[in-house]
């Protein structure tokens, strides 16, 4: 069935240094990557996105990356800082039908001051 | 321009009873969909409602039932309610696309 694995499940990192989470999608009628921060007690924000005729896409400080061969994608945030600490969870959607997300599990982000 | 509005918060319930969630979608949007999220897990998509219908169920039980109206708001109703399904209910809203928003959930305790 639909699956998105992602990986890894904690991360913590120095301040200033950068983070990479990364994803693995089964379906292959995927088409759009929604990476979404959720914050302790709060609703999950939508930071970046990509579609599936993108290789790459960047935001200031955090980028995304797709490799659609190996149904791969990646988030990159670069010079990270402690407020980037939060929940982050990267999510596939098919074009077909209803667009519903199949989210991965999470990956806890700490940012060491 | 208000986004999206669940109610209530937060929710106690005793098992075998009954609960209904509301969900108001961002304006301009006419397709809501219903996620649940288990403790340290991410969303899972319950189902989604377009013009009044539910257009795709994901793998939950009859217990989980819902109901679009012509305002495109949304109600998730949860029967004879079970231990597990404890959890913050996340309502997102869209509006012809894939981008989804989603509102701040309603944490439900089942005891």
């Amino acid at each position: 069935g639909e699956n998105v694995e992602q990986h890894p499940s904690t991360l913590s990192v120095q301040e200033g240094d950068s983070a990479v989470i990364k994803c693995t999608y089964s379906d292959s009628a995927s088409n759009y990557f929604p990476w979404y921060k959720q914050e302790l007690g709060k609703r999950p924000q939508l930071i970046i996105d990509i579609r599936s005729n993108v290789g790459e896409k960047k935001d200031q400080r955090i980028a995304v990356t797709l490799n659609k061969t190996a149904k791969h994608f990646s988030l990159h945030i670069t010079e990270t800082q402690p407020e980037d600490s939060a929940v982050y969870f990267c999510a596939a959607s098919s074009a077909s039908g209803t667009y519903k997300y199949i989210f991965g599990t999470g990956t806890r982000l700490k940012v060491l001051a | 321009d208000a986004g999206v509005t669940q109610s209530p918060t937060h929710l106690i319930k005793t098992r075998g009873q009954q609960v209904t969630l509301r969900c108001s979608p961002k304006s301009g949007h006419d397709t809501v969909s219903w996620y649940q999220q288990a403790l340290g897990q991410g969303p899972q998509f319950i189902f989604q409602y377009y013009e009044e219908e539910e257009r795709q169920r994901g793998n939950f039980p009859d217990r989980f039932s819902g109901h679009q109206f012509p305002n495109y708001s949304s109600e998730l109703n949860v029967n004879a309610l079970l231990l597990g399904d404890s959890a913050l209910y996340l309502c997102a809203s869209s509006g012809g696309g894939q981008k989804q928003y989603f509102g701040p959930g309603t944490r439900l305790t089942v005891t």
